[in-house]
């Protein structure tokens, strides 16, 4: 079964509006984090949220996490060209071999100047 | 403090040959761990190497891959005998310690076989 799936698949919006794109799961996890990829590089990593909490901030950044739900939520507010990339979310399970990160195939996103 | 470094960038190779991808972990870092990302995929786990061993080798095939992170110099991962199958980006990460802690990726090696 596919950890970490991401919804929408793609994600079109105009530059000043929010972009929200969501994520879920099937097993416990320690932690989620999402990370943002530019087209053809490497991957930046934005944001990580533990199992006991339930919302972060970073700077433009929201994140959620429901553990009852296995999802997760990325909110990126007033919406920059620069943001245009893929987004996906990678999940630490709890318990053994909890050092790898299990990504979905990632959102992208195109904000349109 | 430089980053996770990666090379080649880009890489060719003719069905059969090898393959050698190198990865430099973060200053502090020895912990490394190799992800592959097939096109339009996400990122699949491939290896976790501490210094001089192997910790979890589950994500790789188990013929023609191979990895190592010696005692000095950089962690490298070796694909013989390429097939197109193998065509994929493939990323390194490092972190400072085991378990769940950060991982800082490198740019990734885009290998391309013919």
């Amino acid at each position: 079964s596919q950890q970490g799936e991401e919804d929408p698949q793609a994600l079109s919006i105009q530059e000043g509006e929010n972009a929200t794109m969501n994520c879920s799961y099937k097993t416990s996890i320690n932690n989620l984090q999402w990370y943002r990829q530019n087209s053809g590089r490497g991957l930046v990593h934005l944001i990580l949220i533990r199992s006991n909490e339930r919302e972060k901030h970073s700077g433009r950044l929201r994140v959620t996490l429901d553990t009852s739900k296995k999802s997760s939520s990325l909110l990126i507010t007033a919406s920059r060209a620069a943001d245009t990339a893929s987004y996906f979310c990678a999940t630490q399970r709890s318990g053994g071999s909890n050092y790898k990160l299990t990504f979905g195939k990632g959102t992208l996103l195109t904000v349109n100047p | 403090n430089a980053g996770v470094m990666q090379n080649p960038r880009h890489l060719v190779r003719r069905r059969g040959q090898e393959a050698r991808l190198r990865c430099s972990p973060m200053k502090g870092h020895s912990h490394v761990y190799w992800y592959r990302q097939l096109p339009e995929e996400g990122l699949k786990f491939m290896v976790y190497l501490q210094k001089e061993n192997i910790i979890d080798e589950s994500g790789m095939p188990k013929e023609r891959f191979s990895a190592e992170f010696p005692k000095e110099g950089p962690s490298i991962l070796r694909i013989q005998q390429v097939v197109r199958g193998d065509s994929a980006a493939y990323f390194c990460a490092s972190s400072p310690s085991r378990g769940t802690d950060t991982q800082y990726f490198g740019p990734g090696t885009r290998l391309t076989v013919l």
